[in-house]
């Protein structure tokens, strides 16, 4: 069975760098059929989709964020991961990663369990 | 952006009810939505894709329909593990965006 966990620091201080990593097991992240992506939701709102990545690096974010916004893959870990730059308190939320069909349905079909990363001096 | 709005933003119902959400698409977005579910502390678990189609292993009791920008997800005969928040996603087109969620309370 598919799971999918975040790690990375619960504690950023604004201005730095937030970087968190999802590690899939039960499955393999090399496959045509899916992307991998990052979804938040602050404490208590909704859920934004942040950005995907396919097996072989592709990427695609959500505009607004781009300029702050990297994702990468590691095959051979099995991993994705994200970086996203200059945080502010906007940035505080709970931080999902999510295997996403690929081709016209684009549905989010299974979830870590998300981690929280406040943003604070 | 698509722009999804839900309604309505909360709704109280009791064990047994039917219940209906809304959500509308600000373009048309053909029959490229999901449904999710979501429990305090829990991420969201996938129930309805294209509008209609059912997740594996979810209750028959949750249906979906609509096409273009307006459908609608439905819950027949509510049971107490039903009660949590339900959010739609476009999937027609990038950014993918979220509906703001619907909060199914217990009357």
């Amino acid at each position: 069975q598919l799971q999918l966990q975040e790690s990375g620091p619960g504690l950023v201080k604004p201005s730095e760098t937030l970087s968190l990593t999802c590690t899939v097991s039960g499955g393999s992240i090399i496959s045509s059929s899916y992307y991998w992506g990052w979804i938040r939701q602050p404490p208590g709102k909704g859920l934004e989709w942040i950005g995907s990545i396919y097996y072989n690096g592709n990427t695609y974010y959500k505009p607004s964020l781009n300029s702050r916004v990297t994702i990468s893959v590691d095959t051979s870990r099995n991993q994705f991961s994200l970086k996203l730059t200059s945080v502010t308190a906007a940035d505080t939320a709970v931080y999902y990663c999510a295997r996403q069909i690929v081709g016209a349905t684009s549905d989010f079909d299974s979830w870590g369990q998300g981690t929280l990363v406040a943003v604070s001096s | 952006d698509i722009q999804v709005t839900q309604s309505p933003s909360s709704v109280s119902a009791s064990v047994g009810d039917r219940v209906t959400i809304t959500c509308r698409a600000s373009q048309g977005i053909g029959r490229w939505l999901a449904w999710y579910q979501q429990k305090p502390g829990k991420a969201p678990k996938l129930l309805i894709y294209s509008a209609s189609t059912l997740q594996s292993g979810v209750p028959s009791r949750f249906s979906g329909s609509g096409s273009g920008t307006d459908f609608t997800l439905s819950i027949s005969s509510l049971q107490p593990e039903d009660f949590a928040t339900y959010f739609c996603q476009q999937a027609n087109s990038f950014p993918y965006t979220f509906g703001q969620g619907t909060k199914l309370e217990i009357k």
